[in-house]
């Protein structure tokens, strides 16, 4: 299994401001995914972050909206950029489960509850 | 395109009673299907997986689920359920596409 945690668990911003979510994994894993979870809404992939090159974004979301860092194999970055309400959401990193490969059971972070007033 | 159907957005049960949550799915070929379980406050934990043969599949803290190719669904069942089982539960194909859940309730 992995232990993955998240800073900060909860924060509450200003309109317009930026904030950056950070996901610590116990292992060293190739992938990383970030999710958005709406409010009484299911997860939604926003990217998949691989070490040593560009995440790769979801329909939907992009770049310069939610940039994403990845400068080790247990670390990554995501910054939600020019807040507006509608991000006001919960957001969660996830590994896949190292002793099967890329694409199987994924191991969630606590999430972060963001509130954007 | 995989999509996931997650029927009830919410359900209540009595402490002790037999529970069902439904899932169907959308999917070209025989999928990988997951269920999660997210507690208050917490991230995601696997409950299950079925990636091939026995369509019947047991997970841990009690639930088991059956695949159902004819019907394309991959319901999680519980013959008796604990107040610690309410929280929100997720369907999963191919690891990255999620249902939009069910909210358990259990009453006394």
């Amino acid at each position: 299994s992995a232990v993955i945690s998240q800073k900060p668990s909860r924060d509450i911003c200003q309109r317009g401001t930026s904030l950056t979510i950070q996901c610590q994994v116990d292992s060293q894993v190739t992938m990383m995914f970030w999710y958005r979870q709406q409010p009484g809404q299911s997860l939604t992939l926003i990217a998949t972050a691989n070490q040593g090159s560009e995440a790769t974004y979801e329909s939907g979301f992009v770049i310069d909206k939610f940039p994403i860092s990845r400068p080790n194999l247990t670390f990554s970055t995501l910054t939600v950029s020019n807040m507006s309400p509608e991000d006001s959401s919960i957001y969660l990193c996830s590994v896949p489960s190292p002793s099967s490969g890329a694409y199987n059971e994924q191991f969630f972070g606590p999430g972060t509850r963001l509130t954007v007033l | 395109a995989q999509s996931v159907t997650q029927p009830d957005i919410h359900i209540t049960v009595s402490e002790g009673a037999s529970l069902e949550l439904r899932c169907n799915y959308s999917y070209g070929a025989t999928p990988y299907l997951f269920w999660y379980v997210q507690s208050p406050g917490q991230g995601l934990q696997l409950l299950l997986k079925y990636f091939s043969g026995d369509t019947l599949v047991q997970g841990i803290k009690g639930f088991e689920a059956e695949f159902k190719r004819s019907q394309s669904s991959f319901n999680l069942r519980k013959p008796s359920v604990h107040w610690s089982d309410a929280a929100e539960y997720f369907c999963a194909v191919e690891v990255l596409t999620f249902g939009t859940g069910t909210r358990l309730t259990i009453i006394p």
